[in-house]
């Protein structure tokens, strides 16, 4: 089965503070995602990535960057957290052309980030 | 993308037939219709998806009106496992690739 894993479940992040959030993907997907859902505005799309090294904004980049330096990962950098950051983060992965028993995206559990 | 409607929430029995209704009144010929689904504290999940034909898998059946304006999915016998939100979505195929917009979904639950 393709595995999209981020690596932290939970984080607390003090405001100000550098914050990375990885996603790994073990099926050499192309494309990758990052995704923030909060109650009431369903998942909103941040950043993503059709390639090494390319990286696409999505609707609400702003406040986030991103790095893709190898095909199985993809980070998602707040450069300087702020309260309005905390939200639960998805990251998600998909082929290029997709081919039978292997369309649509893959998600990660998620990181549940909080800024305080 | 075109933009989907659906109903905010829906309870269906358990054992009985789960039909979600979501409608895209603006889609464009070559976009596709996919469904996901994410249950509480996971990721979403793909379902199903389906340009103009019905199509089931060993999850759902997906129906689309001849008009393309409208699909249902449908959960043939439910159980509380498929308790979730659902969300519809439309999108093009660019390049290969695909960019999904997901809205606030149908949060259906199933009753025992």
């Amino acid at each position: 089965d393709v595995k999209v894993t981020q690596s932290s479940r939970y984080l607390v992040k003090r405001t100000g503070e550098k914050v990375f959030l990885e996603c790994v993907q073990d099926m050499d997907h192309e494309n990758m995602f990052w995704y923030r859902q909060d109650p009431g505005l369903g998942l909103r799309l941040i950043y993503f990535s059709y390639d090494v090294k390319m990286k696409e904004k999505g609707d609400i980049p702003e406040g986030y960057s991103v790095s893709r330096e190898k095909k199985e990962r993809f980070s998602l950098i707040l450069e300087s957290a702020s309260t309005n950051q905390t939200s639960m983060y998805l990251c998600a992965s998909s082929l290029s052309v997709p081919q039978i028993g292997t369309y649509g995206y893959t998600f990660g559990s998620g990181t549940r980030l909080t800024v305080v | 993308d075109a933009k989907t409607t659906q109903p905010t929430s829906m309870d269906c029995a358990e054992g009985r037939a789960a039909n979600l209704p979501c409608n895209h009144s603006t889609i464009s010929g070559n976009e596709y219709v996919y469904w996901y689904r994410q249950i509480h504290s996971q990721g979403p999940q793909y379902i199903i998806h389906g340009l103009k034909n019905n199509e089931t898998n060993e999850m759902a059946s997906l129906i689309i009106t001849e008009d393309r304006k409208s699909s249902t999915l449908i959960l043939p016998h439910a159980t509380l496992r498929d308790t979730a939100v659902y969300y519809c979505i439309v999108s093009s195929l660019l390049f290969g690739n695909e960019k999904l917009t997901f809205g606030t979904g149908t949060r259906l639950t199933i009753i025992p």
